[in-house]
């Protein structure tokens, strides 16, 4: 299955500033999926990040929030901007396996802002 | 999007004991997927159920999808220490895999 590598791990930020966390998969993918899981809770999607198009935002989610790249088949960035302390919770990225029906997630993000 | 109910919110038992949790849809399921997820990683994909009345076994855990494909149940016999985690069905909706609300399990030794 794929193998992907998310980070930063964990990040502790000041409200008002922006992160941007990097997902890189082992192998090309059509689509990369991004989600938040809020302490305690399910996941939640964010988005789905095509390579050479706009990402799709799902509903609650917007591009100036959450702006996403997605450079190459391997590669996807989301950016959580002008953060606020509602937006702490695990963001993880998340991929097809094309080698069986499930998805393949990274370790995700822990995002405290402060 | 079809919302998926899953229950119970949480359980805490001893280790030893038996569990279920259960997934649920006032609509037909395309597929159901189980995943587990533990502190600090990202879900794991434990299980895919297609067929009505399908039941599926790994080790300790049997799957169970409903005759009608609206429901689902996770069963863990003997619960470890090591079952411990979130539980997370989901059902895959065009390309995008919509979550359950999770059950967090903990087993205590």
């Amino acid at each position: 299955s794929a193998v992907i590598s998310q980070k930063p791990s964990r990040d502790i930020c000041q409200r008002g500033t922006s992160l941007t966390i990097q997902c890189q998969v082992d192998s090309q993918v059509t689509m990369m999926f991004w989600y938040r899981q809020q302490p305690g809770q399910s996941l939640t999607l964010i988005a789905t990040a095509n390579q050479g198009s706009e990402a799709t935002y799902e509903s609650g989610f917007v591009i100036d929030k959450f702006p996403i790249s997605r450079p190459n088949l391997t590669f996807s960035t989301l950016t959580v901007s002008n953060m606020s302390p509602e937006d702490s919770s695990i963001y993880l990225c998340s991929v097809r396996d094309s080698s069986y029906y499930g998805y393949t997630f990274g370790s995700g993000t822990r995002l405290t802002v402060v | 999007t079809q919302l998926l109910e899953q229950s119970p919110q949480f359980l805490s038992i001893q280790e030893g004991e038996n569990l279920t949790v259960y997934c649920n849809s006032s609509s037909v399921f395309s597929s159901l997927q189980w995943y587990r997820q533990e502190p600090g990683e990202g879900p794991v994909l434990l299980v895919t159920v297609v067929t009505g009345g399908e039941v599926k076994k790994l080790k300790r855990l049997t799957f169970q999808f409903g005759d009608a494909r609206k429901d689902s149940s996770l069963h863990i016999t003997a619960a470890q220490p090591g079952d411990t985690g979130l539980y997370l069905c989901a059902e895959l909706q065009g390309n995008k895999l919509v979550f359950g609300a999770g059950t967090i399990l903990r087993v205590k030794s």
